[in-house]
């Protein structure tokens, strides 16, 4: 496609489940990211690939969150136990490159999850 | 701490009028800044990009301004449309990579 996809675009789970999110950057992009944006709030990074490694995990707010990337394409974003503080729209976005200083992050629409 | 702050949190304003929206930010080392639109419910949207060295940077009715000295940014929005209704977010880029440090944005509303 012609640009990030992610899916599902809405998820609804139940207090400690685990749930997968999928990111599919535009084809090429070697860097990918992700966000999450709580109601209201601006956005709060994650993690961010370059290729498959990940050299910048800080964002990532607890061990129950874990990201993986394979084949230098689509990454995962996993929560573990989730809890309703995870709520928030988890977004995606991808770049030609990292470290490039004006190079361009193309988002994802989203995916919009909801811990009852 | 790196902090990226907007004002004014929202705004609104009528049809063809003009405004202008802030950003200051505390990211060191800086490397980038770049403000982004964002429609309820998408993901956002680049609209500018300017490094240190740029001191005005225009996209249609939508010019940005940096000041590196007093780190400060401007985005001004001339002849607001309708379709100009939406959060607008100050994100700046720290240290060598694209880690990015995003303000909480400014949500504009155009009304007829």
């Amino acid at each position: 496609g012609a640009g990030v996809s992610q899916s599902p675009s809405n998820k609804v789970t139940e207090k400690g489940k685990d749930v997968e999110l999928r990111c599919d950057p535009i084809s090429g992009h070697t860097a990918l990211y992700w966000y999450r944006q709580r109601l209201g709030q601006g956005l709060e990074f994650l993690i961010y690939f370059q290729g498959n490694s990940a050299p910048d995990k800080s964002g990532l707010p607890s061990d129950r969150f874990s990201a993986e990337r394979t084949g230098e394409s689509v990454s995962t974003l996993t929560i573990q136990r989730t809890q309703q503080e995870d709520s928030a729209v988890y977004l995606c976005a991808s770049s030609s490159q990292a470290g490039g200083r004006t190079d361009t992050q193309y988002f994802g629409p989203g995916t919009r999850l909801t811990v009852l | 701490k790196n902090q990226v702050e907007q004002s004014p949190q929202s705004l609104i304003i009528l049809e063809g009028k003009n405004c202008t929206l802030q950003c200051n930010y505390t990211v060191s080392p800086f490397s980038n800044l770049r403000w982004y639109k964002q429609d309820t419910g998408r993901g956002p949207v680049s609209l500018t990009i300017m490094t240190f060295s740029e001191n005005t940077k225009s996209n249609g009715r939508y010019t940005a301004t940096l000041d590196a000295d007093t780190k400060q940014s401007s985005l001004h929005i001339t002849a607001s449309q309708l379709s100009d209704s939406a959060s607008y977010i100050c994100v700046v880029s720290e240290g060598g990579y694209n880690k990015l440090i995003f303000g909480a944005g400014t949500r504009l509303a155009v009304h007829p």
